[in-house]
């Protein structure tokens, strides 16, 4: 079966521009999530989705970044404005309607905010 | 609050010693489940093992072998013969069950270098 996409693969843009990630899940899988990984830990949930509705938004610096899960599939995670400390791999995962069975992470987007 | 600590930040051995990687974790809930998962350089999240709270059995895959002991809230790593494939950073990680699905929780990851 085909993984989980992200794209752009890597992103550089100054302080206070705006930027967009895209993910695309595993057919089928219900849940989708967006992480956070700063260089040198762990990745830090931002968002949870169930189908299209949000189930975890708690940990989204919902000032500056927002989320959407169209139709249930597709997820775009924006960032507008940018901060220096933004600079992060964000990494886009899905499991089936539980994630107790496991989750399936893309390879994510490294994005470098100058 | 959940939490979990990979004590270890940095670990280097030469090939085919074993190495052991250690993850303590802090849980209110009886039922909870627990990973490991493998980032190598190339940055992606390999997913290792998931084990359930109710299941303390110890598991063996190849190389990998993994002890997960309740009374001590650890779930330690231990990859036998080590091979330079190995290097890579590796996350222990928590997830609870909630009502409407699970997130996960992550330590802070080991970093092994395993040299020839």
């Amino acid at each position: 079966e085909a993984g989980v996409a992200q794209s752009p693969r890597y992103k550089i843009i100054e302080k206070r521009q705006s930027v967009a990630f895209w993910c695309n899940p595993i057919s089928g899988h219900a849940t989708l999530y967006w992480y956070q990984q700063i260089l040198g830990q762990g990745p830090k949930l931002l968002i949870q989705f169930q189908n299209n509705g949000v189930v975890d938004d708690s940990q989204l610096p919902k000032d500056r970044f927002s989320a959407e899960r169209l139709k249930g599939v597709d997820s775009t995670l924006k960032i507008q404005p940018a901060k220096l400390e933004d600079s992060a791999v964000y990494l886009c995962a899905s499991s089936p309607m539980s994630g107790s069975y496991g989750y399936t992470f893309g390879s994510g987007t490294r994005l470098t905010v100058v | 609050a959940q939490k979990v600590t990979q004590a270890q930040t940095e670990i280097s051995v030469v090939e085919k010693e074993d190495v052991t990687l250690d993850c303590v974790y802090e849980t209110r809930d009886t039922t909870y489940y627990l990973f490991w998962y493998k980032q190598p350089p190339s940055g992606e999240l390999v997913f290792l093992i998931r084990r359930n709270s109710f299941d303390e059995q110890n598991e063996i895959s190849g190389r990998y072998s993994w002890n997960f002991q309740k009374s001590t809230s650890s779930f330690n790593f231990t990859i036998t013969a080590s091979q330079v494939v190995d290097s890579a950073v590796y996350f222990c990680a928590l997830s609870e069950v909630h009502q409407a699905g699970t997130a996960l929780i992550f330590g802070k990851g080991t970093t092994l270098s395993v040299s020839s």
